[in-house]
């Protein structure tokens, strides 16, 4: 079985701090990504990185920015984090291909007080 | 661009009725379609996904969908609703990239009444 994990599942920080957020998947997937849930606004994709070292902008990655320096390993950092950053993160990771489903790991709840 | 719509964020059945949950697409290639489920403070799950072939795709615990290229609909049904399938479904197709990024819905949460 696939499995994806996330370092934490419930993280609470203060404003203005620095929160790394870590995921790794032990499948051997060449895409990893990065979403936020929020209600009613749906997954809205951060960054994603087809491969080691690559990263791509998603859909919001204002405050935001990412690391693979491994193929099974993708971080997401919140440099100075705000309240307005409080939400769900979820990673997913794929194989290449746009016909291959993403798998995803059960998803952080951050809250930035 | 690809996009997707799914009618309803909240659609509520009584147990044992028929669920029905609505999507819509738009994309301008042929579409790879996928439906997931999310349990509460859970990830995402893959119940479905449709790429190309017979147009009426099954998948995990009774769910199936069925590709309609004229209606450019994929929506989700099962026969017999179960208070277990209480949940948020997700719509999704690719972005007709070969990278495999996915275009998701806003969601639609299911309530099953005993």
């Amino acid at each position: 079985d696939v499995k994806v994990t996330q370092s934490s599942r419930y993280l609470v920080k203060r404003t203005g701090e620095k929160v790394f957020l870590e995921c790794v998947q032990d499948m051997d997937h060449e895409n990893m990504f990065w979403y936020r849930q929020d209600p009613g606004l749906g997954l809205r994709l951060i960054y994603f990185s087809y491969d080691v070292k690559m990263k791509e902008k998603g859909d919001i990655p204002e405050g935001y920015s990412v690391s693979r320096e491994k193929k099974e390993r993708f971080s997401l950092i919140l440099e100075s984090a705000s309240t307005n950053q409080t939400s769900m993160y979820l990673c997913a990771s794929s194989f290449s291909g746009g016909y291959n489903e993403q798998f995803f790991g059960p998803g952080t709840r951050l809250t930035v007080l | 661009a690809q996009s997707v719509t799914q009618l309803g964020s909240h659609v509520s059945v009584s147990e044992g009725a028929l669920v029905l949950l609505r999507c819509n697409y738009s994309s301008s290639v042929p579409p790879y379609l996928f439906w997931y489920v999310q349990y509460p403070n859970q990830g995402l799950q893959l119940l479905l996904k449709y790429t190309t072939g017979a147009t009426l795709v099954k998948g995990i615990n009774g769910f199936e969908a069925e590709f309609k290229k004229s209606e450019t609909s994929f929506h989700l049904t099962k026969p017999s609703a179960h208070m277990s399938d209480a949940a948020e479904y997700f719509c999704a197709v690719g972005d007709g990239g070969s990278q495999g990024n996915l275009i998701f819905g806003k969601g639609t949460k299911l309530s099953v009444k005993p």
